[in-house]
């Protein structure tokens, strides 16, 4: 079984804090993503990675950075977090490689078990 | 914008009863995918659909995509309890080669008993 785990469940920061959200998976996984989830907004894709040290903007990057030094790692960065930033915050890894089309099954995101992140 | 809709947000259901989800995408998919989250928990995978007018069971649930590869819908029948939770569509464009998906914005299924 795939297994997607995050650093914290529940994280309370202040407003202009740095913050850290990790993520790792133990599948081998190429592909990883972050996305936030809000009511009614469904999930919102901030970054992604396709390789080690590789990331692509996904719809909302602003106000956030990625890094992935190890496969299996993914990190999502707010370098001053401020209250809009308020949400559950989703890590996912799928099998898909770099290229690749994504016409079968390979490309089925496991998601972590997410961070409800509080900025006050 | 968002590029995959979902209809409707809200579906109260009473138990024993069908209901059906739509999603549509502005533009042509590769391939669609449906995840459900339960209440309290993360998204899971449930289905992938890919080909034209392909229509997928899993016991109570029929996951249908259109002939133009634009909509998908998701009809429960004789809804139980355990349905309970907020269904995703996830579409892949077919501009995007990454495995990247466009998830709409849920469906979330309330239950009477």
């Amino acid at each position: 079984d795939v297994k997607v785990t995050q650093s914290s469940r529940y994280l309370v920061k202040r407003t202009g804090e740095k913050v850290f959200l990790e993520c790792v998976q133990d599948m081998d996984h190429e592909n990883m993503f972050w996305y936030r989830q809000d009511p009614g907004l469904g999930l919102r894709l901030i970054y992604f990675s396709y390789d080690v040290k590789m990331k692509e903007k996904g719809d909302i990057p602003e106000g956030y950075s990625v890094s992935r030094e190890k496969k299996e790692r993914f990190s999502l960065i707010l370098e001053s977090a401020s209250t809009n930033q308020t949400s559950m915050y989703l890590c996912a890894s799928s099998l898909l490689g770099a290229g690749s089309s994504g016409v079968d099954s390979t490309d089925t995101q496991y998601f972590g078990p997410g961070t409800r992140l509080t900025v006050l | 914008g968002q590029q995959v809709m979902q209809i409707p947000q809200y579906q109260h259901v009473q138990e024993g009863e069908d209901f059906t989800t739509y999603c549509n995408s502005s533009t042509t998919l590769s391939n669609i995918q449906w995840y459900k989250q339960r209440p309290g928990g993360h998204p899971v995978f449930l289905i992938q659909l890919v080909k034209s007018g392909e229509v997928k069971k899993q016991k109570r649930l029929t996951f249908q995509f259109g002939e133009a590869k634009k909509n998908s819908s998701l009809h429960i029948t004789a809804t139980q309890t355990t349905d309970v939770g907020t269904y995703f569509c996830a579409g892949q464009m077919t501009t995007d080669s990454w495995g990247k998906l466009q998830f709409g914005a849920g469906t979330q299924v309330v239950v009477t008993p």
